[in-house]
């Protein structure tokens, strides 16, 4: 079974500073996706950004950007010029390829102070 | 609808008694997902539908939880004789595509 680890339970950066989060996982698969859902207080799960494994290319949407590590099996968040509408839970998961659900984190909650 | 429903938003019941969520999946989307957030605490898969094939149930708790998907659209999750440590948030998802989930709001379920 894969296993998602994020090892930081709680970040905190200031408006306009970058901050990154960090999540590694397990598989012995070749091919999977990975993802940063973003849920604010709100309970809604948000798609951040996604990686497909096959692509060496990080991903970036805008501000939020992706260090994908293949052999490391290690894919952090950077998020840039952090806006207090940052501030809200995130997590890392991962989708294989076995039709297996999307495996979570346990998530970092994320501060952002004026 | 444009995105996934759930309901009720919230619910609150006795110790013992049956409850039944709501998942109204994106229309065309094949799969379907349920997940428990308990406080504090990351996502716990609870099962998967998808398309006809049989569900991947392999996520529930006991045997009290079950869950249908009927006509490969709304999903109902029920939990028969709940106790106190039901309580949490059943999010639901689906998705077409391997390029992520849709998920609902929520329902946040609490047992007194």
């Amino acid at each position: 079974a894969q296993t998602v680890t994020q090892s930081q339970p709680e970040m905190s950066v200031q408006e306009a500073e970058t901050v990154t989060l960090s999540c590694t996982y397990d598989t012995s698969e070749s091919d999977y996706y990975l993802f940063w859902y973003k849920q604010p207080p709100s309970r809604q799960m948000i798609l951040v950004i996604r990686q497909e494994a096959y692509k060496q290319q990080n991903a970036t949407e805008n501000r939020f950007s992706v260090n994908f590590q293949k052999a490391a099996k290690s894919f952090s968040l950077k998020i840039s010029d952090s806006q207090l509408g940052d501030a809200a839970m995130y997590f890392c998961a991962f989708d294989g390829n076995s039709g297996y659900a999307l495996n979570f984190g346990k998530g970092t909650s994320l501060l952002v102070t004026p | 609808g444009a995105g996934v429903s759930q309901s009720p938003s919230n619910k609150v019941t006795e110790k013992g008694k049956d409850v039944e969520l709501r998942c109204d999946p994106i229309s065309g989307h094949t799969a379907l997902y349920w997940y428990r957030q308990s406080l504090g605490q990351g996502l716990e898969f609870l099962i998967y539908f998808q398309g006809n094939s049989a569900p991947d149930k392999s996520g529930l708790p006991s045997d009290r939880f079950s869950a249908e998907r009927t006509g490969g659209s709304v999903s109902t999750l029920t939990i028969q004789r709940t106790q106190q440590e039901d309580s949490a948030v059943y999010l639901c998802a689906s998705s077409l595509t391997d390029y992520g989930y849709t998920f609902g709001s929520g329902t946040r379920l609490t047992v007194v």
